[in-house]
């Protein structure tokens, strides 16, 4: 079975300063990872996935995330962050031949400190 | 573009009343989707429909019935409202059910069960 675990519930890190957020999966056969971002009293939207090809995806916003098979890992970067950043990430995965069947991670709220 | 509207926002209920909540969305997508977000335990999808006609449960199906009206529009009801299904609800669509296509989400209903 497949499953997501973020490490940290709440991260908080200085403006200008690398974020970090951290995600392992579980997964039987290559999955499809994905980071969401949700801002407050908001849905959530696609950061960035990763499906085939290079391990090393890019999204919006300056975020990146790297697929890692051996430590099947997905962390999300960036290098600098901004105020607009503060929000609750959410890592998922998607294995089998349907989208209905993507696991979400508990969240990671991100707070940026001035 | 307004992508997936649901309505309400905000509501109270007492225990045993009845609701729908109503979702639209606007892109042509295929599937369509109903999560519930509790604090601590990221998504958890309740029902979904693959495409118009067909509907499917989800991880908790339990004391909620949907309906997929028509390709834009699919709505969940709570027959007889309990306090434990006091959450924030969101609806999402994908361009279609298969691994890897992102979901897209609308902002969500505030649900309390008094």
């Amino acid at each position: 079975a497949q499953s997501v675990t973020q490490l940290g519930s709440h991260v908080s890190v200085s403006e200008g300063a690398l974020v970090l957020l951290r995600c392992n999966y579980s997964s039987s056969v290559p999955p499809y990872l994905f980071w969401y971002v949700q801002y407050p009293n908001q849905g959530l939207q696609l950061l960035l996935k990763y499906t085939t090809g290079a391990t090393l995806v890019k999204g919006i916003n300056g975020f990146e995330a790297e697929f890692k098979k051996s430590e099947t890992s997905f962390h999300l970067t960036k290098p600098s962050a901004h105020m607009s950043d503060a929000a609750e990430y959410f890592c998922a995965v998607s294995q089998y031949s349907s989208a209905s069947k993507i696991i979400f991670g508990s969240g990671t709220r991100l707070s940026i400190r001035p | 573009n307004a992508g997936v509207t649901q309505t309400p926002k905000f509501q109270v209920l007492k225990t045993g009343q009845s609701m729908t909540l109503q979702c639209a969305q606007d892109m042509n997508h295929n599937s369509m989707y109903w999560y519930r977000q509790d604090p601590g335990m990221g998504l958890r999808l309740i029902y979904y429909s693959a495409s118009e006609g067909t509907t499917d449960k989800g991880e908790v199906p339990n004391g909620y019935n949907v309906s997929r009206l028509n390709k834009r529009e699919f709505s969940l009801r709570l027959e007889s409202a309990a306090p434990s299904q006091t959450s924030v609800y969101f609806c999402a669509s994908s361009e279609g059910d298969r691994a890897g296509q992102p979901q897209h989400f609308g902002d969500g209903t505030r649900l309390s069960i008094l």
